[in-house]
């Protein structure tokens, strides 16, 4: 079983649709990255967080350290937010490296 | 501030070759990552380098080998390389460790080993 994981694996969408992306672990972490890849493999840090809530703009990312649970929302889904995304921890005790989920292919349609 | 820059963008190598390649991170980040993509294990993290010492390692052999320089550019050498080897190699960096820093990443290097 990988440390973490995600869910789901592919995701399509109508533009303007609510989106949820979700990321849960097995190991105790100190941080949760969430980064965007765009074809090309350009990628791109959207959150990193420890505790509680943080939004940019059309983007939320939650994380529930009891639960090992991490979620990424996406408000009024638009075809450029087609890209995949990856949750990535940062393990307790080990600060220096990113173990990653093996992302969601998202897929927003016009 | 620049990004970082990762060469060459792209690199054609037979079985056997070694092959090296240079990351510059952003101005003032002293720590360096380096991590493998293939479509079949996706991410996976090489080695992190801060202060031109390696203080981590992922679980890769000891044909994967980097270095860090005094101006915080840092080089990761593949040698002997094998089919398998074939991926995007991206680096990325940091102002330290990644508890409360984001990690900024390059284009990467996309290694095709024929």
């Amino acid at each position: 079983k990988n440390e973490v994981e995600q869910s789901p694996q592919n995701l399509t969408a109508q533009e303007g649709e609510f989106i949820t992306i979700n990321c849960s672990y097995s190991v105790g972490i100190s941080a949760l990255h969430w980064l965007q890849q765009h074809p090309g493999g350009g990628i791109v840090s959207l959150f990193m967080l420890s505790s509680g809530k943080k939004k940019h703009g059309r983007l939320i990312a939650t994380i529930n350290i009891q639960e090992k649970h991490s979620s990424l929302h996406i408000t009024a889904s638009h075809p450029r937010d087609s890209a995949v995304y990856i949750c990535a921890a940062v393990r307790a005790g080990s600060a220096r490296q990113l173990t990653f989920g093996s992302g969601t292919q998202l897929t927003v349609l016009p | 501030k620049a990004g970082v820059t990762q060469t060459p963008r792209y690199l054609i190598k037979t079985r056997g070759q070694q092959v090296t390649l240079s990351c510059s991170p952003i101005s003032g980040h002293r720590s360096v990552s380096w991590y493998q993509q293939t479509p079949g294990q996706g991410l996976q993290f090489l080695f992190e380098y801060f202060s031109e010492t390696q203080r981590n390692k992922g679980n890769f052999p000891g044909r994967f080998s980097g270095r860090q320089f005094s101006n915080s550019r840092s080089e990761m050498n593949v040698s002997t390389l094998e089919l398998g080897d074939s991926a995007l190699y991206l680096c990325a960096s940091s102002e330290r460790d990644l508890r409360n820093n984001e990690q900024f990443f390059g284009p990467g290097t996309r290694l095709t080993v024929l």
